[in-house]
């Protein structure tokens, strides 16, 4: 299973762009990036997934370079309700999530 | 169908009591996942099942843990004899499978034993 580095905190203010870049240098080849978002108590909430290049939904975009070996995912104009922590996975359709600590995401009003 | 459904959300029991926690996944998931989560860490995977098979089990489910599915369709966890290191949230996942890659995750058991 592909291990992950992401920060392990990141703060931003409400309004701004908020970029989290997380590293999996040996992803396997029928990995997907996919990131949740997790709020006190509640359980783990599906973002985005990709396999290459850029993928925008309502919520946000994740970039991936052409050698996969990391993923940014960015939050436009943040809120204080995007305060949680996000969570870097790569995953296939054969292998169980495996969770590391997540980056814990700060918004400041 | 309003996504994965766990039962209770809250337990508190004493130690050496037994609990069970149980989770409704999404009805046409076939695959169920059941985590647990320590408060500042992530969820740590316990097992899974595919339909009513048991597929995978980690060494972080001692014999003390049990988890059942049967008919492929709800699933339950029980904890014999609790230890105070038992106390944590309990989570549980399902997901389509091939077609998805991504688990819709319920919002948890939240167990404390004193």
């Amino acid at each position: 299973l592909a291990k992950t580095t992401q920060p392990i905190s990141m703060d931003s203010y409400e309004g701004q762009e908020v970029n989290i870049t997380c590293s999996h240098n040996n992803i396997a080849t029928n990995d997907y990036i996919t990131w949740y978002q997790q709020f006190p108590s509640q359980g783990p909430r599906f973002i985005i997934q990709g396999y290459k290049t850029k993928v925008t939904n309502e919520v946000a975009s994740l970039f991936i370079p052409a050698d996969r070996k990391s993923s940014t995912l960015s939050l436009p104009r943040v809120s204080l309700s995007d305060t949680a922590v996000y969570y870097c996975l790569p995953m296939n359709r054969d292998d169980k999530i495996i969770f590391g600590k997540g980056t814990r995401l700060h918004i400041l009003p | 169908d309003t996504g994965v459904s766990q039962d209770p959300r809250h337990k508190i029991t004493k130690r050496g009591q037994n609990v069970t926690f149980r989770c409704d996944p999404i009805s046409e998931h076939n695959r169920l996942y059941w985590y647990r989560q320590t408060l500042g860490q992530g969820p740590e995977f316990l097992t899974y099942f595919q339909n009513e098979a048991q597929l995978e089990k980690s060494r972080l489910l001692s014999d003390r843990f049990s988890a059942e599915r049967p008919k492929g369709s709800f699933s339950t966890l029980e904890i014999q004899r609790t230890e105070q290191g038992d106390s944590a949230m309990y989570l549980c996942a399902s997901s389509s499978g091939p077609r998805f890659y991504g688990y819709t995750f319920g919002s948890g058991t939240r167990l404390t034993v004193v």
